[in-house]
């Protein structure tokens, strides 16, 4: 079945730019009609969802963080990734990404990535 | 800040029925859309528990249900057991400019 890792530096500075990876084994990530999300969760806090791609490349993000972030997706290399932009201590948190289920208005997220730490700090 | 509500904390005796409720408004739940509710284990990510208001994946014990009615939804855990102990979240589509899928705040549920 498809599983998701997620990668990258565990260390951003203020100010700088957060980029993760996230590797799809055990299916294509162009193949079937599905998104692909990255979700975040502070130490302790709930889950924010941060935004979506399709393997086209359509995306849609959260208004909230929508000025930061950027996803991108290598389909040659099974991959997406997430860049967010100027960081701050607010931004540290334990990053996942996870695959799309349903469609539109109707998605929930299965399954997630194991999540990884990033901790904005100078 | 979520826009859907949950209880911080419920417990229960093992073997016992707790509930969890998820509170929304006229622009996510109340609207009509679906919710749907993830398990989170201490120290682990989120694993999808109910989809599409009441429905289970493969895997996933009948002892869980989930139900929705006007601008709430419900997470019932039937034969509670120790293993049950986690943290539960909801999670809907909100049209408004909300963040377009939106969680609730989180649910503790302790076994005594």
């Amino acid at each position: 079945q498809v599983q998701l890792q997620e990668s990258g530096p565990g260390l951003v500075k203020p100010s700088q730019t957060l980029s993760l990876t996230c590797t799809v084994s055990g299916g294509s990530i162009s193949s079937g009609s599905y998104y692909w999300s990255w979700i975040r969760q502070p130490a302790g806090k709930g889950l924010e969802w941060i935004g979506h791609i399709y393997n086209s490349g359509s995306t849609n993000y959260n208004p909230s963080l929508k000025s930061r972030v950027t996803i991108s997706v290598d389909t040659s290399k099974n991959q997406f990734s997430l860049k967010l932009s100027s960081v701050t201590a607010a931004d540290t948190a334990v990053y996942y990404c996870a695959r799309d289920r349903g469609g539109g208005d109707l998605i929930w997220f299965d399954p997630w990535g194991q999540g990884t730490l990033v901790t904005v700090s100078s | 800040q979520s826009v859907l509500t949950q209880p911080p904390s419920v417990s229960g005796a093992p073997g016992q029925r707790v509930t969890i409720s998820c509170t929304g408004s006229s622009s996510n739940i109340g609207a009509g859309y679906d919710v749907h509710w993830y398990q989170q284990l201490p120290g682990t990510a989120p694993k999808l528990l109910i989809y599409g208001n009441r429905n289970r994946p493969s895997g996933v014990p009948d002892r869980f249900s989930g139900s929705k009615s006007g601008t709430s939804a419900s997470l019932a855990i039937s034969g509670l057991q120790a293993e049950d102990e986690a943290d539960y979240y909801c999670q809907s589509y909100d049209s408004n400019l909300s963040g377009f899928y939106v969680f609730g705040t989180g649910t503790k549920v302790t076994v005594l």
